[in-house]
């Protein structure tokens, strides 16, 4: 079982829609990174988070530390939000080496 | 605002060669990672450096070694290339408090023939 698990594996969804991308660890972490890979192969951190919610633009990211679960919301979504996003732990403050999730591909359809 | 750079940003290879891949972290950033995305793969992380001192090790293949430099740019040396070697290298940086998330670069496609 991998240590960080995300779901869907693959979301197709109409421009406009809301999105929930979701994501389960099983270990104790010091953060949680949302991250989004587009085709070329780039990674923009979106948010780090350790408790609470997060808000930028139309992304929002929420994080329960007892379930050991995060989300990542998309309002309004566009076309131009397509790639991969990626659930990413980090187990040690200061020492963040990250643990990735198998990552969701978005593709929203015009 | 400054960015993470790599380079090359591509690069392509015989079996047993060497390369030298290198990652120039944002500016008074003092951590620099490696990580090792194959294709269709999600990425795995390599090795860490904190102030010019290795400060965690993944799982980076003994024909691989790195270093960071006094002025906390960092080299990913590869030698004895094998076709497995093959994929996306990324760099990202940060500060050591870890209360700012990590910045990644663009990555260097390296491919091995």
């Amino acid at each position: 079982k991998n240590e960080v698990e995300q779901s869907p594996q693959n979301l197709t969804a109409q421009e406009g829609e809301f999105i929930t991308i979701n994501c389960s660890y099983s270990v104790g972490i010091s953060a949680l990174h949302w991250l989004q890979q587009h085709p070329g192969g780039g990674i923009v951190s979106l948010f780090m988070l350790s408790s609470g919610k997060k808000k930028h633009g139309r992304l929002i990211a929420t994080i329960n530390i007892q379930e050991k679960h995060s989300s990542l919301h998309i309002t309004a979504s566009h076309p131009r939000d397509s790639a991969v996003y990626i659930c990413a732990v980090g187990l040690n403050f200061g020492n963040e080496k990250l643990t990735f999730g198998t990552g969701t591909r978005l593709t929203i359809i015009p | 605002a400054a960015g993470v750079i790599q380079s090359p940003r591509h690069l392509i290879k015989e079996k047993r060669e060497t390369a030298t891949l290198k990652c120039y972290p944002i500016p008074r950033h003092d951590t620099v990672y490696w990580y090792q995305q194959g294709p269709g793969q999600d990425p795995q992380f390599l090795i860490s450096f904190y102030e010019k001192m290795q400060s965690d090790k993944g799982s980076i293949p003994d024909r691989f070694s790195a270093q960071q430099f006094s002025d906390y740019h960092s080299e990913l040396n590869m030698s004895s290339l094998e076709l497995g070697d093959s994929a996306l290298y990324f760099c990202a940086s940060s500060v050591w408090t870890g209360k700012d998330t990590q910045y990644f670069g663009p990555g260097t496609r390296l491919t091995v023939l």
